[in-house]
């Protein structure tokens, strides 16, 4: 396992009402990422960091906010969670040193719906 | 035009035999190459990453990588019925880019 820790790991909510997960790692790589997985799309990431504070938006980031104030820790905000949120949700981490270089690893995911 | 294809299968192969993925991209600057596979309801791993043309080989599996025609290719040897899952191509923009952009999968599914 990559040390990689996502939570929490299935919540159902109502929408409107704010929701954050969160990512955890223990491998202290520079890199995170949160990706959602729908039938049809693939994975589309949202958002990433590239270190503390540091961030920045992926293809599918509206209605969607991050914040990295530790290495180890990388939170996923739904503001105001909508029905189309509904999916699962990865966290990844990558080194991005050394031969393995671009390769990311995923977390265990988080299923989120919103009814 | 989706910047990372791949056909959604399934791919049907039977037990032993070679199961061939593919997987072609748009950025014809793209550097480097990811497979991952997953299984239902679990998160991708990672099989295998390759950076050059020609082969790269890791037990049963093989990538190979031709940039001129921008495709990708996975090869399973002696196909075993655990390697049924969704396979996902992976790939980077030129270097200095972060992210992964990933295809939408093929479903394999390997008959004993």
């Amino acid at each position: 396992d990559a040390g990689i820790t996502q939570s929490p790991r299935h919540k159902v909510t109502e929408t409107g009402t704010p929701v954050t997960l969160r990512c955890h790692q223990t491998e202290n790589h520079r890199y995170m990422y949160w990706y959602r997985q729908d039938p049809g799309h693939g994975l589309r990431l949202i958002h990433y960091s590239y270190g503390v504070k540091d961030t920045d938006k992926g293809e599918v980031s509206d209605g969607y906010s991050v914040s990295r104030s530790k290495t180890e820790d990388f939170l996923l905000t739904l503001e105001s969670a909508t029905s189309s949120q509904t999916s699962v949700y990865f966290c990844a981490i990558s080194p991005r040193t050394g031969n393995s270089g671009n390769t990311i690893y995923f977390g265990e995911g988080s299923w989120l719906t919103v009814v | 035009q989706k910047e990372v294809e791949q056909n959604s299968g399934p791919l049907s192969v039977p037990e032993g035999a070679i199961a061939s993925l593919n997987c072609t991209y748009s950025d014809r600057g793209s550097q480097s190459f990811f497979w991952y596979r997953q299984y239902s309801g679990k998160s991708p791993e990672l099989i295998m990453f390759i950076y050059s043309n020609g082969d790269k080989e890791d037990g049963r599996f093989t990538a190979q990588l031709n940039k001129a025609s921008q495709y990708v290719s996975l090869l399973i040897r002696d196909s075993q019925p655990s390697d049924s899952a969704t396979y996902l191509c992976a790939v980077t923009a030129p270097f200095g880019n972060e992210k992964l952009t990933f295809g939408t999968g093929t479903r394999l599914t390997i008959i004993p």
